[in-house]
């Protein structure tokens, strides 16, 4: 079965600062995507990723994605208070059905 | 983008009485639909796959005769909790495969439900 890695699963940081959460997965993928959840909500989509070298940004988060190393990664940069969430990334394999497996989550703390 | 749809939001109700939860794909079609139940600070976990027309596919360790799906047309599946009990309360979320979109995935709002 395919899985997926993030790291870290907790992370606390000052706002102004920059920090990359990692998500690794152990077979080869179709897509990667990234997704925001905020407390008590459900899923937001944020990227979508599908081709080797895939870099995509919108506003303070960059994601990109290297199939070679089974590896994609999500930067913030001069990170804000609003940016406090969970944020999941997703594999889909390729399967007919296209199935999600998802990381265990990264809860994102941005304090003053 | 594309809308995913959840009815009701948040649902309490008595032990040994079922729950049905609706899920509707508002602008698109979609000939697979997933259920998700996710526990507090957890990941989500699949607990079926619902194809259009066809018996869905449960993961295991999943009850198929607790939780019954049913995908009746191409915007709507249904997740019914038969015989609730305390420990199904949860946060049940629904997902939604746009085939014309190059299978993207839509989640909807999400349902709480809560089983005294």
């Amino acid at each position: 079965e395919l899985k997926v890695e993030q790291n870290p699963l907790f992370l606390s940081m000052q706002e102004g600062k920059n920090y990359t959460i990692y998500c690794n997965y152990s077979t080869t993928s179709d897509r990667l995507y990234w997704y925001r959840q905020d407390p008590g909500k459900s899923l937001e989509s944020l990227f979508v990723l599908l081709s080797n070298g895939a870099v995509k940004q919108e506003g303070r988060l960059m994601a990109s994605l290297d199939t070679k190393a089974r590896l994609s990664t999500l930067h913030i940069t001069a990170a804000v208070h609003d940016l406090s969430a969970t944020y999941f990334c997703a594999v889909d394999r390729g399967s007919t059905l296209g199935r999600l497996y998802f990381g265990r989550g990264t809860q994102l703390t941005v304090w003053p | 983008g594309a809308v995913v749809s959840q009815h009701p939001s948040r649902v309490i109700c008595k032990s040994g009485t079922s729950v049905k939860i609706e899920c509707r794909s508002l602008d698109f079609q979609a000939t697979t639909m997933f259920w998700y139940r996710q526990f507090p600070k957890k990941s989500l976990m699949l607990m079926a796959t619902s194809n259009e027309g066809s018996k869905a596919t449960y993961e295991q360790g999943v009850e198929k005769d607790k939780f019954l799906i049913n995908h009746a047309s191409l915007t709507l599946s249904t997740l019914t909790v038969t015989s609730a009990h305390p420990e199904d309360s949860s946060f049940y979320i629904c997902s939604a495969r746009d085939s014309g979109r190059a299978g993207t995935q839509y989640f909807g709002p999400g349902t709480r439900l809560l089983v005294l």
